[in-house]
């Protein structure tokens, strides 16, 4: 069974740092693109991050770029998601998210909420 | 890096079938079969249901199915029941430099 499990959410300052994690279980980790998106309150989701298996390829929204940070480390199944300069609108819940090139978004974790305020 | 769009809200009665939309343009929808759908009820992550396009992943009913017409795909649950009661969200690959865009989501009422 396929699991993904984030933690690393919480409340941090504007202009503030947070390092969000991924667990993943179930599956080869390694072998499959990996994804972040996340929910503003209220709002719908927005595609933040993908990173390819070996973690050489990147891509981000435009919002975070030079911000976030995605990574991987394969050899302890995890994905990563650095944040920095963290502002007000950064303020939602981030989903981890197994990414297949054919069949989208197919797994996700049950989210971690990061809240920016002062 | 545009969201696609998609109606606010649809409506229908129990056994009713409704049709979401989910417009794009010629760089994303319109420029791949990889238009994906994801249910969410409220407080719960995002459940795949649809894939490229029109497949569903095993586990889903066959009450859902997608299709595309150039920019637009759609969603359409027929036998509409309490439980599809829930917010739907379009995605489709965008690029190699964009890679995912999402619509901005559609609340279903079951009446």
């Amino acid at each position: 069974e396929v699991q993904l499990v984030e933690s690393g959410g919480g409340l941090v300052q504007p202009g503030g740092s947070l390092r969000l994690s991924c667990a993943a279980s179930g599956f080869t980790f390694s072998s499959y693109w990996m994804s972040w998106v996340r929910q503003a309150p209220g709002k719908g989701l927005e595609w933040v991050a993908n990173i390819k298996q070996d973690g050489s390829e990147k891509y981000y929204v435009d919002s975070v770029k030079g911000r976030f940070t995605i990574s991987r480390d394969n050899a302890k199944n995890s994905l990563y998601l650095q944040m920095n300069s963290l502002r007000a609108e950064d303020t939602a819940v981030y989903y981890c998210a197994h990414y297949d090139f054919w069949s989208g978004l197919d797994y996700w974790g049950q989210g971690t909420l990061v809240t920016v305020s002062s | 890096q545009s969201a696609l769009t998609q109606p606010a809200s649809v409506s229908g009665s129990p056994g009713q079938s409704i049709t979401i939309s989910c417009t794009g343009t010629s760089s994303d929808v319109g420029s791949y079969n990889l238009v994906s759908w994801y249910q969410q009820h409220p407080g719960k992550a995002p459940k795949l249901m649809i894939y490229e396009g029109s497949k569903r992943p095993s586990g889903v009913s066959n009450r859902f199915s997608g299709s595309k017409s150039g920019n637009t795909a759609s969603l359409t649950i027929s036998g509409l029941q309490a439980e599809d009661e829930a917010d739907y969200y379009c995605c489709s690959y965008a690029g190699s430099s964009t890679r995912v865009v999402f619509g901005g989501g559609t609340k279903l009422t079951v009446l």
